[in-house]
């Protein structure tokens, strides 16, 4: 069964402390990988999406990288307007255009 | 970048009432749209998936015939909840996909909040 993991839970930091989230899957067949930044009360915002094992793509603090079992994103000298749930969701080959979400990560900036 | 409308954002109805959410796509065709439910403080879980012109495709444990699914354009997307109960109360949140190939990204919506009295 395919299954996401995100860790942690929650996190706190302080602005200008970077920080990396980690997501972690199990997947028959990487379609792809998918990063989404939800506020709260809002819909999901797509950030990135990672098709195989090496990829790297990066957009202001987020750097989001891709293993064959998890993906991290990293965050680099973050500010307060960062302060969000963090999603990730994969896709699977067999599994047509379904995503499949982990919990989420819930990320708070304090300047 | 791709923008997903949904309408209302937020409705309140009374138990037993029907009620209908709109998904747009703005400035795109969407072939395939999503709806999903959220609950406080816990991520999305697909409720269906829809193709322009075609029947809904019901993950399991979702009612069909409670939660009834239109896409009849593919711009257009729309979520009936027949009569509602306080259980459904709950964030719901729709999706498109446009084409297909590498570039099959979900755009999400705002989200509309229905709470059932």
């Amino acid at each position: 069964e395919d299954q996401v993991t995100q860790s942690p839970e929650a996190l706190r930091l302080q602005e200008g402390e970077s920080s990396s989230l980690n997501c972690s899957y199990t997947v028959s067949g990487l379609r792809g990988l998918f990063w989404y930044r939800q506020d709260p009360g809002k819909g999901p915002e797509f950030l990135f999406t990672l098709y195989s094992a090496g990829e790297e793509k990066e957009k202001e603090r987020l750097k989001a990288t891709l293993t064959k079992k998890e993906s991290f994103l990293h965050i680099t000298a973050p500010k307060p307007e960062d302060s969000a749930t963090y999603l990730c969701a994969v896709q699977s080959k067999g599994g047509y255009d379904k995503l499949i979400f982990g919990t989420g990560t819930r990320l708070q900036v304090f300047p | 970048g791709a923008v997903v409308s949904q309408h209302p954002s937020r409705v309140i109805c009374k138990s037993g009432t029907s009620v209908k959410i709109e998904c747009r796509s703005l400035d795109f065709q969407a072939t395939t749209m999503f709806w999903y439910r959220q609950f406080p403080k816990q991520s999305l879980m697909l409720m269906a998936t829809s193709n322009e012109g075609s029947k809904a495709t019901y993950e399991q444990g979702v009612e069909k015939d409670k939660f009834l699914i239109n896409h009849a354009s593919l711009t257009l997307s729309t979520l009936t909840v027949t009569s509602a109960h306080p259980e459904d109360s709950s964030f719901y949140i729709c999706s498109a996909r446009g084409g297909g190939g590498p570039y099959n990204e979900q755009f999400f919506g705002p989200g509309t909040r229905l709470t059932v009295l």
